[in-house]
């Protein structure tokens, strides 16, 4: 498995409260990306970034922040959770925009109560 | 946008049968990929195809992309348990245009094989 942490594992918190997830690769690899997985909806991407300080919006993007100061760690920040956050979080890398197959994380379970 | 549909939703089979999961894409797609998320687990890519007509085989496992690069489908021989997962398909963005590898995945196709 590609060298992909995600933290935390699981995560419960409150309505309104703000909470960031760690995304850390050791492949520096150029490429991240944060999806989201409910049932039924498949993975749909939040935020991505092409490098450092390089992030754009994805298709379920509004709630949601991302920053990236260095190649090996992507956050993710929900500013004031909501109960439609919970969800489980996988971060995922790839090598290139090339079209090259995206490795991911072993993901985070949140819930928002 | 590009909107990825994947069906069925679930696929209950016998072991010993015949499974097959389609994919259809709203657009043309530039690639399009396979992945497996086992039960509790993180997806992991299984393939790429490329070519328009591309048929590309892994041990049991069939992997179609169609002629017009809309639609693909993975089709698996003689099932195991070991197969037991979601299945789902990710395209990448049409020609031209800078899409920074990002996939748009089907909904997935849940495999569940009975002994």
């Amino acid at each position: 498995d590609a060298g992909i942490t995600q933290s935390p594992r699981h995560k419960v918190t409150e309505t309104g409260t703000p909470v960031t997830l760690r995304c850390h690769q050791t492949e520096n690899h150029r490429y991240m990306y944060w999806y989201r997985q409910d049932p039924g909806h498949g993975l749909r991407l939040i935020h991505y970034s092409y490098g450092v300080k390089d992030t754009d919006k994805g298709e379920v993007s509004d709630g949601y922040s991302v920053s990236r100061s260095k190649t090996e760690d992507f956050l993710l920040t929900l500013e004031s959770a909501t109960s439609s956050q919970t969800s489980v979080y996988f971060c995922a890398i790839s090598r290139t925009r090339g079209d090259y197959e995206q490795y991911f994380g072993p993901g985070t379970r949140l819930t928002v109560t | 946008g590009q909107q990825v549909m994947q069906i069925p939703q679930y696929q209950h089979v016998q072991e010993g049968e015949d499974f097959t999961t389609y994919c259809n894409s709203s657009t043309t797609l530039s690639n399009i990929q396979w992945y497996k998320q086992r039960p509790g687990g993180h997806p992991v890519f299984l393939i790429q195809l490329v070519k328009s007509g591309e048929v590309k085989k892994q041990k049991r496992l069939t992997f179609q992309f169609g002629e017009a690069k809309k639609n693909s489908s993975l089709h698996i021989t003689a099932t195991q348990t070991t197969d037991v997962g979601t299945y789902f398909c990710a395209g990448s963005g049409g020609a031209g245009g800078t899409s920074y590898g990002k996939l748009t995945f089907g909904q997935g196709t849940i495999l569940t094989v009975h002994p």
